[in-house]
């Protein structure tokens, strides 16, 4: 049974960087595509973006310019990084396992809530 | 991007009903749908793949039909446990989209 549990700041400020790491257990991570959603306090879900073991990636056009995910296979996990941050980036982040059927999103961590705020 | 239109945006039911959830694609997504549900506090949680294909270990009362750009999520005699959001998504085309949720509650 797969794990995954997000970690990094819980607190932002603004223009800065927002980093998140999430670690995965149960699983090596050399399988499979590792997402990362978020979601706005009382809000929906929004994908920011995934990547493959082999270091390949696709972003959500709304964020590509901000965001970079990235991968250590030899401590199997993944991180997140989103740039130059605003309130509206406040939200809970999950990482999330996706596939073996591309698009669809199978486990998920617990989430994090990050907050952007001077 | 593909939207997603989930209706209603809530609905409240007594423990027993029959709940339908309707999501509508923007634009042909083939059977590429997922059904998703957040309890309060929690991650999402895959029930259905494939527009109807049942996850392992969820429950049957749940289901889900449609195809094209029009969707169905039911679920059959509604329990406490079923208090909920419920979201659909689209995997036909990157980006991944979401609904914006139905949200369950018991009358």
């Amino acid at each position: 049974q797969v794990q995954l549990q997000e970690s990094g700041p819980g607190l932002v400020i603004p223009s800065e960087t927002l980093s998140l790491t999430c670690l995965v257990s149960g699983d090596s991570i050399t399988s499979y595509f590792w997402n990362w959603i978020r979601q706005p306090p009382g809000k929906g879900l929004e994908w920011i973006g995934y990547i493959h073991s082999d270091g390949s990636t696709k972003y959500n056009p709304s964020l590509e310019s901000r965001v970079t995910i990235s991968v250590d296979t030899s401590k199997n996990q993944f991180s997140l990084k989103l740039r130059s941050v605003t309130a509206a980036d406040t939200a809970v982040y999950f990482c999330a396992r996706e596939g073996p059927i591309f698009g669809v999103v199978t486990d998920w961590g617990q989430g994090t809530l990050v907050t952007v705020s001077s | 991007d593909i939207q997603m239109t989930q209706s209603p945006s809530s609905l409240s039911a007594s423990v027993g009903d029959r709940v339908t959830i309707t999501c509508q694609a923007s634009q042909d997504i083939n059977n590429y749908l997922n059904w998703y549900q957040q309890r309060p506090g929690m991650a999402p949680r895959l029930l259905i793949y494939d527009a109807s294909t049942l996850q392992r270990g969820v429950p049957s009362r749940f289901s889900g039909s449609g195809s094209g750009t029009a969707f169905t999520f039911t679920i059959n005699s509604l329990q406490a446990e079923d208090i909920a959001t419920y979201y659909c998504q689209q995997y036909d085309k990157l980006p991944l989209t979401f609904g914006g949720g139905t949200k369950v509650e018991i009358k």
